[in-house]
């Protein structure tokens, strides 16, 4: 596609709930990232994967985030058990190649409010 | 620990009025630097990237500058534009051959009134 795309833009949730955020990258970059932002705060890195393996998962904060990306196209983010902590923007981005060189394309994120 | 920090948090001035964002990291080793523009409710896009070698890069009216032995990069935006306001958020990549190591800043939100 012409951008990064993000759905849903917007999710309200209730605590406890399982979410499911989606990311479809630019088509033909290899490497795909998940950000967390809080408000007033930079973008958090969360996993990045290169084509279809999570190349590093260090930032997940806890076994409640998972992600995948079984094509090495699409990627869901999922949260189970959700928390009032886990409210925030959720940014996806892409870039070419396997280097860490490259410029990252975001897309619009996900606004996740868990109640 | 690797940090970028930014510096002002926030910043105020008028329409047409100049004014230069900072960013200080302690990043190591060091592979490039990328400011980006975040206007509200969108994602990061990138204005300019500076590597190691490169002193300072011009994109329009944005103005990068790159000092690798004190660490330190500015943005200076020119003449300023109410479209302008945003946040802005440096990004230092860490030279690793595997392994995500981008370093965010917290960002400076500048707003331009008329």
């Amino acid at each position: 596609g012409a951008g990064v795309s993000q759905t849903p833009s917007n999710k309200v949730t209730e605590k406890g709930k399982y979410v499911e955020l989606r990311c479809d990258p630019i088509s033909g970059h290899t490497a795909l990232y998940w950000y967390r932002q809080s408000l007033g705060q930079g973008p958090e890195f969360l996993i990045y994967f290169q084509g279809t393996g999570a190349a590093d998962d260090s930032g997940l904060p806890n076994d409640r985030f998972f992600a995948v990306r079984p094509e090495g196209s699409v990627s869901t983010l999922k949260i189970q058990r959700t928390e009032r902590g886990d409210s925030a923007v959720y940014l996806c981005a892409s870039s070419r190649g396997t280097k860490y060189t490259g410029e990252l394309f975001f897309g619009e994120g996900s606004r996740l409010t868990v109640l | 620990k690797n940090q970028v920090e930014q510096s002002p948090q926030s910043l105020i001035i008028l329409e047409g009025k100049n004014c230069t964002l900072q960013c200080n990291y302690t990043v190591s080793p060091f592979s490039n630097l990328r400011w980006y523009k975040q206007d509200t409710g969108r994602g990061p896009v990138s204005l300019t990237i500076m590597t190691f070698s490169e002193n300072t890069k011009s994109n329009g009216r944005y103005t990068a500058t790159l000092d690798a032995d004190t660490k330190q990069s500015s943005l200076h935006i020119t003449a300023s534009q109410l479209s302008d306001s945003a946040s802005y958020i440096c990004v230092v990549r860490e030279d690793m051959e595997y392994g995500n190591k981008l370093v965010f800043g917290a960002g400076t939100i500048l707003r331009v009134k008329s």
